[in-house]
This record gives structure tokens, C-alpha cells and sequence, in this order.
């Protein structure tokens, strides 16, 4: 079964640094790029972060440029995201998400994982 | 920056009628765009890329269409399953940087 799933949220404090991890399993992850894409409580969704197969190219939302960082460890089959300097509007449900290609590039994300939560918050 | 904005923002139907969801884009955008389903506490569901193609294992009353600045999602007739959030998303040519719509809530009238 090709299965995403997502841990590491909680609580933390405003300023503070979290690390989100996602585990694939049921599809070769090396052979994907993968996503982060975030939902505040009640609100859309936002993609956060993008990155390559072998981790090559990263590409983030304005927002979070120079605060996370996106990696993967293609031997383990895992996906992170490291957030730094955390604040109150990055309190959300974060999903991680596999990269769909069609027309040459990756449009849209077909599997994604269950989520976990991250609240910033004193 | 495109911003793509959904209409309605709550559409009241019966199950067995049709539903007409929009998304309009601020500017004319590549197809490199899709839709999505997602139900309270879960996770979203690819419908349908490339604004017309069905994901795999999407039901045929699900059908996309449009181009430029105006795309629709269309359910032919509702069943129970189909009542539930929408969004609509878009990717730019580079750097690639996806956008969502605030979404459509399909309600049962």
C-alpha cells in the first residue's frame, strides 16, 4: 500500500525550532519529488516547500524562505522539514505529499499522508 | 503572484443533482492545474489534473474543464460521498510554486 506518514508536531513556543518527519513506504521514493503543504485550523490550504529526488532543487513559499529547510533521506525513505524561528501563523496541520507529474513537470500532488499538527503558541 | 479565487463559497444541492464548482485565476494560467476533494479530518484527494484528466480511480461524474483564467469542476449527479470541501490549485511555470484556492464547501441542502 503507498502509505505517507507524518510525524514530530506539538506544541512550541513562538522563536522555537521544530522537526517534521514523513516516512513513504509502497512506492520507490527516490524516484519522486516530494511536498510539504500546510492547512491552518479552519482555513485553505498553502503549499509550504518542494524537493527534488536526489534533493538537488528546493523551492519554498515566500513566507517561510530562510526559516524552513526541506530534505529527504532517500535510504530510509523519509521526507523533513526543519522549521526554525517559528511563529503563530505557521500553526497548522502540515501534510506531506507526493509530487504528481504531468505535462513534463510536477502539477499537482496525488498521495498525501494523514498530517500532523504544529501549534506555535505561548 | 496568481491568486485563484473560488465560487461559490458554499453550494447548497440534493443528492442526484449537478454541481458547477469555479475557479478563477487573476491572470491567464498554463493548465498545470488541479482539484481536490477533502472530507472533515482527512486528508485531500486528487480529482483531476491537467484541468480535464481524472486521477486515478475518480468516479466519471467528476469531469474539469477550462482554460485561461476560468476552470470548472462538475459532478454530474451527487451522491452522499460527494458532500465536502474543494479546492482547486494551480502551479507556475518557474519557479514552481503551486496555489490553492480558499476553497468551495459542497453542502447537502
Amino acid at each position: 500500500e503507498v502509505q505517507l506518514v507524518e510525524s514530530g508536531g506539538g506544541l512550541v513556543q513562538p522563536g522555537g525550532s521544530l522537526r517534521l518527519s514523513c516516512a513513504a513506504s509502497g512506492f520507490t521514493f527516490s524516484s519522486y519529488w516530494m511536498s510539504w503543504v500546510r492547512q491552518a485550523p479552519g482555513k485553505g490550504l498553502e503549499w509550504v516547500a518542494n524537493i527534488k529526488q536526489d534533493g538537488s532543487e528546493k523551492y519554498y513559499v515566500d513566507s517561510v524562505k530562510g526559516r524552513f529547510t526541506i530534505s529527504r533521506d532517500n535510504a530510509v525513505n523519509s521526507l523533513y522539514l526543519q522549521m526554525n524561528t517559528l511563529r503563530a501563523e505557521d500553526t497548522a496541520v502540515y501534510y506531506c505529499a507526493r509530487g504528481f507529474m504531468f505535462r513534463g513537470a510536477i502539477g499537482a500532488f496525488d498521495i498525501w499522508g494523514q498530517g500532523t499538527m504544529v501549534t506555535v503558541s505561548s | 503572484e496568481i491568486v485563484l479565487t473560488q465560487s461559490p463559497a458554499t453550494l447548497s444541492l440534493s443528492p442526484g443533482e449537478r454541481a458547477t464548482l469555479s475557479c478563477r485565476a487573476s491572470q491567464s494560467v498554463s493548465n498545470y492545474f488541479a482539484w481536490y476533494q477533502q472530507k472533515p479530518g482527512q486528508a485531500p484527494r486528487l480529482l483531476i489534473y491537467d484541468a480535464s484528466n481524472r486521477a486515478t480511480g475518480i468516479p466519471a461524474r467528476f469531469s474539469g474543464s477550462g482554460s485561461g483564467t476560468d476552470f470548472t469542476l462538475t459532478i454530474s449527479s451527487l451522491e452522499p460521498e460527494d458532500f465536502a470541501l474543494y479546492y482547486c490549485q494551480h502551479r507556475s511555470n518557474w519557479p514552481p510554486v503551486y496555489t490553492f484556492g480558499q476553497g468551495t464547501k459542497l453542502e447537502i441542502k
